[in-house]
């Protein structure tokens, strides 16, 4: 089946680090790759997408690069800031008979120290 | 994107009653919208997909009996959890399909005391 794994969080940096948090997926197919971020207390934000190998999604600093021969999607981000703090969520997305299912993975908490 | 609200954000109900959960897509008519449960510090699971003006698919293990999923408009989804117990308490999101992406709600945190 589809699934996607993430690196075990917390992961906690100081302010201008340097940010990876490694996502590897299964699925059979093409699947569309997909980092959202989620606040405390809120829903989850679309961050970035991929939707083909080789594809680099990126936005608001944050990239990742569609890797079919390692099945991966890495988000990175050159230069965290304390308001980056949030969980981030890989997931990858196939179609259904019921609509596009998203598979998340088990999410991985980022803090970020002043 | 779309715009999603979920109403209400937070509420507290006692063990056995019935809570109602609102799913509104503010600016497209969604024909398709998801039932997502999070528990503490884990990943969203995804309960039942809702189909406007059919019956909603539950994913396996949702028991739809409990998890009650009305989607009659292509505004407006509701979730009532029916006979809530302690164990019901968690954090319900929504999310709304267009063409190709899905948009979240804020979600709403029920507690049953």
């Amino acid at each position: 089946g589809n699934s996607v794994t993430q690196m075990e969080g917390p992961v906690t940096l100081s302010e201008e680090a340097f940010l990876t948090i490694n996502c590897t997926y299964t699925a059979t197919g093409y699947p569309s790759l997909f980092w959202y971020v989620q606040y405390p207390g809120e829903g989850l934000q679309l961050l970035l997408k991929a939707t083909k190998a080789d594809d680099k999604g990126s936005n608001k600093g944050f990239e990742a690069t569609y890797r079919k021969e390692t099945t991966s999607f890495h988000l990175e981000k050159g230069s965290v800031q304390v308001s980056d703090s949030a969980v981030y969520f890989c997931a990858l997305r196939k179609a259904g008979w019921y609509g596009n299912k998203l598979v998340f993975g088990a999410g991985t908490i980022l803090r970020v120290k002043s | 994107g779309a715009v999603v609200s979920q109403h209400p954000s937070r509420v507290i109900c006692k063990s056995g009653t019935s809570v109602k959960i609102e799913c509104r897509s503010l600016d497209f008519q969604a024909t398709t919208m998801f039932w997502y449960r999070q528990f503490p510090k884990q990943s969203l699971m995804l309960m039942a997909t809702s189909n406007e003006g059919s019956k909603a698919t539950y994913e396996q293990g949702v028991e739809k009996d409990k998890f009650l999923i009305n989607h009659a408009s292509l505004t407006l989804s509701t979730l009532t959890v029916t006979s809530a117990h302690p164990e019901d308490s968690s954090f319900y999101i929504c999310s709304v399909q267009d063409s190709y992406e899905q948009y979240f709600g804020p979600g709403t945190r029920l507690t049953v005391t």
